[in-house]
Parts: C-alpha cells; structure tokens; sequence
C-alpha cells in the first residue's frame, strides 16, 4: 500500500522568507501525481501545486515550486516570499494513475507558521 | 455555483444517535468522495462515487455508516449508532472523471463531536 511521509509536524518561517516543507512517499508505482494541499484554519482545504511523476521538470506556482526525486521518492514543497496568508496545514498527498483505488493518501500535514 | 456545499457544518450528537450528513458537488463534477480527518492527522478517504455508482469503500467504513447519491447529484453520509470514536471532521470532493490529475475541490467539512 502507498504510504505519505511528512517528517516535519511543525515549521515557522519569517514573513517575505523561504521555507521548504518535506514529503516522501513509497510506491511500487512508475506513474502517478502528487500534490500540496493547504488548509487554512476553520476554511476548506485547496490544492496550491501539482505534479505528475513522468514529467521530470518540478512544477511551479508563483512562489510554490515543488523539488521532485523520483528516484529518492521525495516531494517537497518550496514557499517563497512567505506571506501571512500561508500559515496553515500543509499535506501532501498521492494519488496512483491507472487502475486500482481512486483515493488521494494524505500524509498527516505540517503546521506552517508565518511570524511577521 | 460557488464550490462544494457542506451541510451541517457542526453537528453535536448522543452517543447511540443516528446523524446524516449532505454534500453538494459542483455541478458539473461527475465523482464525489467523502474523507475522515481526525485530529492531528491527514484526511483518510472512505468512498467514492461516480454519477450514482457507488465504486469503492475503505475498510473504514464500518456497517454502521452508508453513503448514498441518488440521482448522481448531492450524495449523503449516514452514520447510524454513533460512538465516540466517530469524532471526526467529515470532508467531501468533487472531480471531473477526465481531471483526476487536477485533484478534488474539497468543502469545508462537517465537524461531527459525539458526547
């Protein structure tokens, strides 16, 4: 069964720094996707960046990028400029690409603080 | 449309109580999902649905729970006899079949406590 790794319960950055949160993840899998999701306290939980694993460039998002190994299996997430606004949960979730179950495994999040 | 609607958001109940939870999709998303996140941890999936059809089922959802879509539209969480352990943020998603890659659109939850 896959499994999602984030080793980083809690992570603070400065405002307007850079902060870089980890994943990794186990498969026996060639292809699949992987994300970031953010939830904020009390508010829905959003996708911030996407990446699917045949694509060796590391996806990007304004000030998310994503630093992908497939080889190591780690994922991990970049937040440039942090800005207040990003304090929330972080996951990081897999999701496999032909056949067999349809469900996004989660890691158990990192909480980010941003201190201004 | 404005996203995937949760409803209620908060639901206090009895232990042994039945509780029923509703989820609207956005329109045009042809598959639903309902996810579990306990405190401390990462949302844990439950099932899924494509239009009406009910196509997989975690482990986790024990008898006491049925989900349900009629019509391939607002699908409903039912969980009969509650205990404590079902304590639970309930999270519903949404996804067009040709998006999967996209991931979900996730609502806001319901947050069930059993006292």
């Amino acid at each position: 069964a896959q499994t999602v790794t984030q080793s980083q319960p809690e992570m603070s950055v400065q405002e307007a720094e850079t902060v870089t949160l980890s994943c990794t993840y186990d498969t026996s899998e060639s292809d699949y996707y992987l994300f970031w999701y953010k939830q904020p306290p009390s508010r829905q939980m959003i996708l911030v960046i996407r990446q699917e694993a045949y694509k060796q460039q590391n996806a990007t998002e304004n000030r998310f990028s994503v630093n992908f190994q497939k080889a190591a299996k780690s994922f991990s997430l970049k937040i440039s400029d942090s800005q207040l606004g990003d304090a929330a949960m972080y996951f990081c979730a897999y999701r496999r690409i032909q056949g067999g179950s349809e469900k996004l495994v989660f890691g158990k999040g990192t909480k980010l603080t941003v201190n201004p | 449309d404005t996203g995937v609607s949760q409803n209620p958001r908060h639901k206090i109940t009895k232990r042994g109580q039945n509780v029923t939870f509703r989820c609207d999709p956005i329109s045009e998303h042809n598959r639903l999902y309902w996810y579990r996140q306990t405190l401390g941890q990462g949302p844990e999936f439950l099932t899924y649905f494509q239009n009406e059809a009910q196509l997989e089922k975690s482990r986790l959802l024990s008898d006491r729970f049925s989900a349900e879509r009629p019509k391939g539209s607002f699908s409903t969480l039912e969980i009969q006899r509650t205990e404590q352990g079902d304590s639970a943020m309930y999270l519903c998603a949404s996804s067009f079949l040709q998006g999967i890659g996209y991931g979900y659109t996730f609502g806001s939850g319901t947050r069930l406590t059993v006292v």
